[in-house]
């Protein structure tokens, strides 16, 4: 079963902090790294997504990391406020013929303190 | 635009007994998709279809059924509920030709089996 390997689990960062969440994956077939966002009660929303052939991706105060050779990719949120505490996935997607395949994390719950 | 709709938001059923999630779409999106969501997992996917008439297994697929009858809706069913089979679902589309990521999810429906 191919994984998508995500961490930590939860995490507390005050306000203007910088969190940091890793994935690691271990096909290397994959043709993107999405980030995905989720409020309570609500379903993911698309955040940032990275092609493997990118070091690095910047949108607003988010940023995706990425490390093909060590098949990790991490995301940093700079300048954390309140409003971005909530849980996010990251996931691995590719697309097949007729079809398509994307394996998600197990999530990280960020708190960020006022 | 309404986006994509779930209904019911919350559902409990007794072991055995069957109902339909049902799952709307008014952006003209060829690509629907079902994923559960459970708590340490992430999002799983468990059937999709890329038109009316086409649909496809996903990673977890046994004891549901779907079909498309139409571009707007794809229904999941569950034929025999099971205690396993409590979790929150998602129900997502994409338009063909976008990225793989690029899939916008419902808000999610609630399911508990006792």
């Amino acid at each position: 079963q191919q994984q998508v390997k995500q961490s930590p689990q939860s995490l507390i960062v005050q306000k203007g902090g910088i969190p940091i969440i890793n994935c690691a994956y271990e096909n290397t077939a994959f043709d993107y790294f999405p980030w995905y966002q989720q409020f309570p009660g609500k379903g993911p929303a698309l955040l940032i997504a990275i092609r493997p052939d990118v070091s690095e991706k910047k949108e607003g105060r988010f940023t995706i990391s990425f490390n093909k050779s060590a098949k990790q990719f991490s995301l940093h949120i700079m300048d954390s406020q309140p409003g971005d505490s909530a849980t996010y996935f990251c996931a691995a997607s590719r697309e097949l013929p007729g079809g398509f395949k994307t394996i998600f994390g197990a999530g990280t719950r960020l708190f960020v303190k006022a | 635009n309404a986006g994509v709709t779930q209904t019911p938001k919350f559902q409990v059923l007794k072991t055995g007994q069957s109902m339909t999630l049902q799952c709307a779409q008014d952006m003209n999106h060829e690509y629907m998709s079902w994923y559960r969501q459970d708590p340490g997992m992430g999002l799983r996917l468990i059937h999709y279809s890329v038109g009316a008439g086409i649909t496809d297994q996903g990673e977890v697929p046994n004891g549901y059924n779907v079909s498309r009858s139409t571009t707007e809706d794809f229904p999941l069913r569950l034929l025999s509920a099971a205690p396993s089979q409590t979790s929150v679902y998602f129900c997502a589309s994409r338009r063909a030709g976008r990225r793989v990521y690029e899939q916008y999810f419902g808000p999610g429906t609630r399911l508990t089996v006792t």
